[in-house]
């Protein structure tokens, strides 16, 4: 079946604008995830989905980043007033249910702010 | 705090043989998970092994096994009969307890393998 998907798969923007990066994750699958991955770097933990419920946001790297998730289904990552330093590869997952099942991963949104 | 740490930046091994990738972890739950990623230079993370900390057994996936030490708060990958697909980079990441209504993770800094031919 199809994997998590993610696009664009590619952003290029310029500073100060606002950018708006979707999620499908797999079909079925009630847990969501977003990540960071700054070049070289490990991930950075943003935020966790149970279906559409997100209580925790103390991940995201400030007020600029927002996340929704709406009908259970896609999410979206939106970064305001982007900055030089949001410029990573932003990775989305999906998991059956949240905890210990794995995580698919989709092919990332590589962000780059000029 | 919790942590995840992964002190080999950097590790060789020649095809066929065995080789192990380093883990430490620190946390305060109770009940935490962890797992192993490889991240090839396509990019895409593929998950290799999970091992709960109430589990006893040591997790086995295939060539892959997950040494736990819970007592030292350890999580090594080994990978046996190492090929040459297995060069990547490899995460280290630890789930931790629900709290507040959601669960966090968090993930190491990589080791990067690369097998030998």
């Amino acid at each position: 079946g199809a994997g998590v998907s993610q696009s664009p798969s590619n952003k290029v923007t310029e500073k100060g604008k606002d950018v708006e990066l979707r999620c499908d994750p797999i079909s079925g699958h009630t847990a969501l995830y977003w990540y960071r991955q700054s070049l070289g770097q490990g991930l950075e933990f943003l935020i966790y989905f149970q279906g559409n419920s997100a209580p925790d946001k103390s991940g995201l790297p400030s007020d600029r980043f927002s996340a929704e998730r709406t009908g259970g289904s896609v999410s979206t990552l939106t970064i305001q007033r982007t900055q030089q330093e949001d410029s990573a590869v932003y990775l989305c997952a999906s998991s059956l249910t949240g905890g210990n099942n794995e995580q698919f991963f989709g092919p990332g949104t590589r962000l780059t702010v000029l | 705090a919790q942590k995840i740490t992964q002190t080999q930046p950097g590790m060789f091994v020649q095809e066929k043989e065995a080789v192990t990738l380093d883990c430490t972890y620190d946390t305060s739950d109770q009940s935490y998970g962890l797992f192993w990623y490889k991240q090839p230079s396509s990019g895409e993370m593929i998950f290799l092994i999970y091992q709960g900390s109430y589990d006893e057994q040591n997790a086995t996936e295939g060539r892959y096994s997950l040494n736990f030490q819970k007592a030292r708060k350890s999580a090594n990958l080994v990978i046996s009969a190492s090929q040459l697909g297995d060069s990547a980079m490899y995460f280290c990441a630890m789930r931790g307890g629900f709290t507040s209504g959601t669960y966090k993770y968090i993930f190491g800094t990589g080791t990067r393998l690369k097998v030998l031919a």
